[in-house]
């Protein structure tokens, strides 16, 4: 497609399981971020990949959420055994490249409801 | 510390008005890029504007404009004869080019609502 596409565009899980959440970012893209917007934070960023490798993950807010990319193109953030305070919308965007100025282009979200 | 600041939460107008919505940002960088992006209800944020802090000419788009002035570290954006399809969340977010990753830091984000 055109855009940065997200996968599941809504998703309600019980406490303790785990979710994945998939990002197909727009063609050609080497840098994909994975954001996350909640009412209390504004918007957070998670983790950014450069191909295939993820050279910063300093956003991530616990050992529970964990994301990877193959082939340089999609990628899956995974939550594990999450918590309400989970729930919110996870935001996936992709850039050219990783230099600053690179116009940063969002997909729709998923949004995730922990109950 | 706060590096984008919106401090206005939300704006109504009357359709038809004019509405500026206020970005201060802070940076200790002397290359950096500053973006607008729109919320709609759909909720994608969709991209406005990129501008570089070598540039501080404003900019017309359609009835968007803006007003970057470094000395006041400010980047408003002024939505002229306002709709009802303008309403929405307005973020203006930062890159530092010493950051290297193309981070982007937000702010909370203006929600305008445009009465018809």
């Amino acid at each position: 497609g055109a855009g940065v596409s997200q996968s599941p565009s809504n998703k309600v899980t019980e406490k303790g399981k785990d979710v994945e959440l998939r990002c197909d970012p727009i063609s050609g893209h080497t840098a994909l971020y994975w954001y996350r917007q909640s009412l209390g934070q504004g918007l957070e960023f998670l983790i950014y990949f450069q191909g295939n490798s993820a050279p910063d993950k300093s956003g991530l807010p616990s050992d529970r959420f964990s994301a990877e990319r193959t082939g340089g193109s999609v990628s899956t953030l995974t939550i594990q055994r999450t918590q309400q305070e989970d729930s919110a919308v996870y935001l996936c965007a992709s850039s050219l490249g990783r230099a600053s100025g690179n116009t940063i282009y969002f997909g729709e979200g998923s949004w995730l409801t922990v109950v | 510390a706060q590096k984008v600041t919106q401090a206005q939460t939300e704006i109504s107008v009357v359709e038809k008005e004019d509405v500026t919505l206020d970005c201060v940002y802070e940076t200790r960088d002397t290359t950096y890029y500053l973006f607008w992006y729109k919320q709609p209800p759909s909720g994608e944020l969709v991209f406005l504007i990129r501008r570089n802090s070598f540039d501080e000419q404003n900019e017309i788009s359609g009835r968007y404009s803006w007003n970057f002035q470094k000395s006041t570290s400010s980047f408003n954006f002024t939505i002229t004869a306002s709709q009802v399809v303008d309403s929405a969340v307005y973020f203006c977010a930062l890159s530092e080019a010493q950051d290297g990753n193309n981070r982007l830091a937000f702010g909370k984000g203006n929600q305008v609502v445009v009465i018809p």
